[in-house]
């Protein structure tokens, strides 16, 4: 039952650097989603995708890129790392939208220093 | 547009007492609602959900809430707190058709010996 896998679990990056976080789920979903959690602030969605191919900006997207070439598979890219961008980010899926709940991995730790 | 405000970031009560967890939704229409519970270095879980089949919903661990269409909230109960309730609880809305979910920004539950 591995659900929805996130790797790296921690990471430290310095300003100006890339990475990609990995995130990967096995029921098959259609829809999977990014979010970033900062202290006090609840979850950010960050993008999301309804199906292979298909993907769409939320509410915070900016410095951040993302594909979905699977179904199984949602990574997302940070170009350029900002102090900003420091946080824990979490990825979902879910069967469809609105009225199914999402399923979380737990989490990637990345600082940015 | 919707929103959900979770009123008090913390909460603290005795083992044993009620635990009350309050949500209100912004929506012109009606919403499916959801609370998740987040211990910590984990991802969210689904506590329980409201999708209009019935006002008071039942949830894991002895969780429920109610739908109160009247004052537009979902608030969170459970009659008798364990130490092991201690975790970080968010209310969440979506609207049908939409996409993905909005989150409040949590509540931290502490329950004292």
């Amino acid at each position: 039952n591995a659900g929805v896998t996130q790797t790296p679990k921690f990471r430290i990056l310095k300003i100006g650097q890339s990475m990609t976080l990995q995130c990967t789920q096995d029921m098959n979903h259609n829809y999977m989603y990014w979010y970033r959690q900062d202290p006090g602030m609840g979850l950010k969605l960050i993008y999301y995708s309804v199906g292979a191919g298909i993907t769409d900006k939320g509410e915070v997207p900016n410095g951040y890129n993302v594909s979905r070439s699977t179904t199984e598979d949602f990574p997302l890219r940070l170009e350029l790392a900002a102090p900003s961008q420091t946080s824990v980010y979490f990825c979902a899926s879910s069967p469809t939208g609105s009225d199914q709940p999402q399923h979380f991995g737990d989490g990637t730790r990345l600082s940015i220093l | 547009a919707q929103s959900v405000t979770q009123l008090g970031s913390h909460v603290s009560v005795s083992e044993g007492a009620l635990v009350l967890l309050r949500c209100n939704y912004s929506s012109s229409v009606p919403p499916y609602l959801f609370w998740y519970v987040q211990y910590p270095n984990q991802g969210l879980q689904l506590l329980l959900k409201y999708t209009s089949a019935a006002t008071l919903v039942k949830g894991i661990n002895g969780f429920e809430a109610e739908f109160k269409k009247s004052e537009t909230s979902f608030h969170l109960t459970k009659p008798s707190a364990h130490m092991s309730d201690a975790a970080e609880y968010f209310c969440a809305v979506s609207l049908a058709g939409r996409r993905a979910l909005t989150f409040g920004s949590g509540t931290r539950l502490q329950v004292q010996p």
